[in-house]
């Protein structure tokens, strides 16, 4: 069956970067992109943007333009998410989601990043 | 950025009633628009995409309708296991963006 297993939680400072990894299995990991998606406490999710996994052609959400590196290693069916100058409102969970077409169907379970001095 | 705003906030029901939850989006997102429901500590998961179409062996109890601005999901025969925060999300235009949610409480 598909699964997206995520890294575990993270602590970190202010300014510091996390690097969150999505490892994939039960399909062919080049047949569908990955979004990633964040969820601060208590509020509704945010779209961050999504990478495709066939050639590494990535779309960013703007508000995360020049803070947000999405990747892959094909050889290890894995996605990662690098976020960059983190703030505290950065504290989120993160999750990333198999594109379904038109929509993910197929979640990890996320990943705490908490950021805070 | 396209605002989607869901009402009411919260909504306290019975156990086999039926419940219309709504959305709204900001301009015209024609049918791009899907329906998810989170529990605490969970992922959230896909119910509808296309407005009305039901993701993969999700009950009939769940319909979603609407086009244009104007969207409901509707439960009937409503269980325990639906107390959930349900959220709509438009994927019209970039970037794609969520409601602050509808947190369905079956007393």
């Amino acid at each position: 069956q598909v699964q997206l297993v995520q890294s575990g939680p993270e602590v970190k400072k202010p300014g510091a970067s996390v690097k969150v990894s999505c490892k994939a299995s039960g399909y062919t990991f080049t047949n569908y992109n990955i979004n990633w998606v964040r969820q601060a406490p208590g509020q509704g999710p945010e779209w961050m943007g999504w990478i495709f996994t066939y050639n590494g052609q990535t779309n960013y959400a703007q508000k995360f333009q020049g803070r947000v590196t999405m990747t892959t290693d094909t050889s290890a069916n894995t996605a990662y998410m690098e976020l960059l100058s983190l703030k505290s409102d950065d504290t989120a969970v993160y999750y990333c989601a198999r594109d379904d077409h038109p929509l993910p169907a197929h979640w990890g379970q996320g990943t705490l990043v908490t950021v805070s001095s | 950025e396209i605002v989607m705003t869901q009402s009411p906030a919260t909504l306290s029901v019975s156990p086999g009633e039926r419940v219309t939850l709504s959305c709204r989006a900001s301009q015209s997102i024609g049918s791009n628009l899907g329906w998810y429901q989170q529990t605490p500590g969970q992922a959230p998961r896909l119910l509808i995409h296309d407005a009305s179409t039901r993701a993969t062996g999700l009950p009939d109890r769940f319909s979603g309708s609407g086009f244009g601005t104007e969207f409901t999901l509707t439960i009937s025969s409503l269980q325990s296991a639906d107390s959930a925060v349900y959220y709509c999300q438009q994927y019209n235009h970039w970037p794609y963006t969520f409601g602050q949610g509808t947190k369905l409480e079956i007393q």
